[in-house]
């Protein structure tokens, strides 16, 4: 998980109430994304940045907003929680160079909304 | 709609060798990748394939066949530390980018 942090860990939200999840990276890289993952499966992808100033919605985007605020932030932000968004969240960097490939994680926002 | 399937749970032995398969349908392909994930951590990256056949690292193989949509994680030589959820995920073309299609994941079980 280095270069990617995220921030809160955990949060516990009642229904209606709005938060902002924050993610950063340190590597300078272009391409940040957001994802969702519910128990036993896989990652959902919730809105994407190609770059600095650029978003775009996924599979999942409905009741989320984001903002590319540099280069390093990308936040996401719920405006009215709804008990089907507890979930984890994932913030993630996509490699450059020869590592385009890969996907760098960060630790993740473990969410439950009430 | 795109979807991959990956079997949910497999069990093995310390020290034998285990393979996860991954058959996918997407619309478009770029390669398949396999992640790990430890409980309660974040997927880290293990190995990708653009191409049809074999590549090794370490004690870690992923094979891919296009032709069959088709592909598998191997595992030799198991630790209890490879006990983990192991996903495969394709790359798929959006708009003037790309995104990762995931599967649900298979829980790899490790007995002493």
């Amino acid at each position: 998980n280095a270069g990617v942090t995220q921030t809160p860990k955990f949060q516990v939200l009642k229904t209606g109430q709005s938060m902002t999840l924050q993610c950063a990276q340190d590597m300078n890289h272009n391409s940040m994304y957001w994802y969702r993952q519910d128990p036993g499966m896989g990652l959902r992808l919730i809105y994407y940045s190609a770059s600095e100033g650029t978003t775009d919605k996924g599979e999942v985007p409905n009741g989320y907003n984001v903002s590319r605020l540099n280069k390093r932030e990308f936040s996401l932000r719920l405006e009215s929680a709804a008990p089907s968004q507890t979930s984890v969240y994932f913030c993630a960097i996509l490699g450059v160079g020869g590592a385009q490939e890969t996907q760098y994680f960060g630790p993740g926002t473990r969410l439950l909304v009430l | 709609g795109q979807s991959l399937e990956q079997p949910s749970e497999v069990t093995a032995v310390e020290g034998a060798i285990v393979q996860i398969n991954c058959t996918y349908q997407t619309s478009g392909f770029y390669g398949l990748s396999w992640y790990q994930q430890h409980d309660g951590g974040a997927p880290t990256f293990l190995s990708y394939n653009a191409l049809d056949g074999l590549e090794e690292t370490g004690r870690f193989s992923s094979f891919l066949s296009r032709s069959d949509s088709y592909g598998y994680l191997l595992l030799q030589e198991l630790q209890m530390k490879d006990s983990a959820s192991y996903f495969c995920a394709v790359r798929v073309p959006m708009d003037s980018n790309y995104q990762l299609i995931w599967g649900a994941g298979t829980k790899l079980i490790i007995k002493p």
